[in-house]
């Protein structure tokens, strides 16, 4: 199946900095989202992002289909942004294959 | 919109008894919807897709006898584990889609069993 990969794992960041997550994936993908976990477990849409780019407030998000990788930027970090960022694809078998994960931690 | 509701979000069980947790679409119809397990600091592995009015698909080493799932309407999967044993433990979660392409997750369910 679809491997997808994710980096860094870890990342600490202080308060109003900004940050790159990426998502690489080894084949083809139909549809591409991002997700937040929060630290109850839920997990919020961020980007149904296949190719392109979208911007959300502080978050935007690129997929460049053709190198098959994905970018999530955060930017003026606060500490509602800790969790864990989740990328996940689908590559036409209409089922999410995801990540390991980037845990991010904002500090005051 | 897009939401999607589970119950119960926390269940403790002894080992052998069954658990039913429920899915629901509350704002949109779901011919699909999907269930993921999550262990601690792990990501999601997709356990089966759940299609209305049929049977569910079952990944693979997912055992369909224990994890029943039943897709009764288009807003409502339940999935049933039965007889429960510890290493059943883990963070149970659903999605439904919406449209052709977008998943949007339920609050997941923690599941433990004594």
């Amino acid at each position: 199946g679809i491997q997808v990969e994710q980096s860094p794992p870890d990342l600490i960041l202080q308060e109003g900095a900004n940050s790159t997550l990426r998502c690489n994936f080894s084949d083809s993908v139909n549809n591409l989202q991002w997700f937040h976990q929060n630290p109850w477990g839920q997990l919020i849409n961020l980007f149904y992002i296949p190719s392109g780019t979208k911007q959300n407030g502080r978050l935007s998000a690129t997929t460049v289909a053709t190198e098959r990788y994905s970018l999530l930027y955060i930017s003026s970090s606060q500490t509602t942004d800790s969790g864990v960022y989740f990328c996940a694809v689908d590559s036409g078998n209409n089922r999410l294959a995801f990540g390991k994960g980037n845990q991010v931690v904002v500090i005051p | 919109g897009a939401v999607v509701s589970q119950h119960p979000s926390r269940v403790i069980c002894k080992s052998g008894t069954s658990v039913k947790i429920e899915c629901r679409s509350l704002d949109f119809q779901a011919t699909t919807m999907f269930w993921y397990r999550q262990f601690p600091k792990q990501s999601l592995m997709l356990m089966a897709t759940s299609n209305e009015g049929s049977k569910a698909t079952y990944e693979q080493g997912v055992e369909k006898d224990k994890f029943l799932i039943n897709h009764a309407s288009l807003t409502l999967s339940t999935l049933t584990v039965t007889s429960a044993h510890p290493e059943d433990s883990s963070f149970y979660i659903c999605s439904a889609k919406q449209g052709p392409d977008t998943q949007y997750f339920g609050p997941g369910t923690r599941l433990t069993v004594l």
